[in-house]
């Protein structure tokens, strides 16, 4: 089964609102990191957060990582019909055979509204 | 830079028929990963390689799978013989081997059709 599970599945919001995504995971990471992918796309990278930070921006993306949870959630404000996608938590392994490979949760599919 | 480039972007064949799927990584990345993906099961990860050298193939379902990584900048994902449950979008994906910052870049899929 898969690492990460992303809640919730789908997500309908009108545009200029703000999307909210949340990842839970199991094991040990190293760090957390989100991807996105438009339809009939490969997935793209969008942000990473270590295991000893709580907090990171990129422009409209906002994540949190609370280890003592194991959980994550990527906020993306004011949100645009263009980020309508995909979204994908991904875990890296703390370390050993597990180093460089990562595990993806099952997305959530976000849809904006014009 | 062009990125993890993925061949063919399409690909239909007929139930039985070898295929093969090809992927050029981006220069100086030292993994190579396949995945599978599809609505059912999502995003699976059949293998990948560091070095060249395969570290976990646990994922690849069946005898009927394999792969190669003959070199740094090229590797193949075979099914043989292929059947309609194989129909999936395939990627290729690559990653530095930098600490703490293993972010995969993926190419853009390899949409198969076995008939």
């Amino acid at each position: 089964s898969q690492q990460g599970e992303e809640d919730p599945q789908a997500l309908s919001i009108q545009e200029g609102e703000n999307a909210t995504m949340n990842c839970s995971y199991k094991t040990s990471i190293n760090n957390l990191q989100w991807y996105r992918q438009n339809s009939g796309r490969g997935l793209v990278h969008l942000i990473l957060i270590r295991s000893n930070e709580r907090e990171k921006h990129s422009g409209r993306l906002r994540v949190t990582l609370d280890t003592s949870k194991k959980s994550s959630s990527l906020l993306i404000t004011a949100s645009r019909a263009a980020d309508t996608a995909s979204y994908f938590c991904a875990t890296g392994g703390a370390g050993g055979t597990s180093y460089g490979k990562l595990t993806f949760g099952q997305g959530t599919i976000l849809t904006v509204h014009p | 830079d062009a990125g993890v480039i993925q061949s063919p972007r399409h690909e239909v064949t007929e139930m039985g028929q070898e295929v093969t799927l090809r992927c050029k990584p981006i220069s100086g990345h030292d993994y190579l990963f396949w995945y599978r993906q599809t609505m059912m099961r999502g995003l699976e990860l059949l293998i990948y390689f560091n070095n060249n050298v395969p570290i976990d193939d646990s994922g690849m379902p069946e005898d009927r799978f394999s792969a190669k990584m003959p070199n740094a900048s090229f590797s193949t994902l075979k099914i043989q013989p292929s059947e309609p449950r194989d129909s999936a979008v395939y990627f290729c994906a690559s990653s530095p081997s930098s600490v703490g910052k293993n972010t995969q870049y993926f190419g853009p899929g390899t949409r198969l059709t076995v008939l």
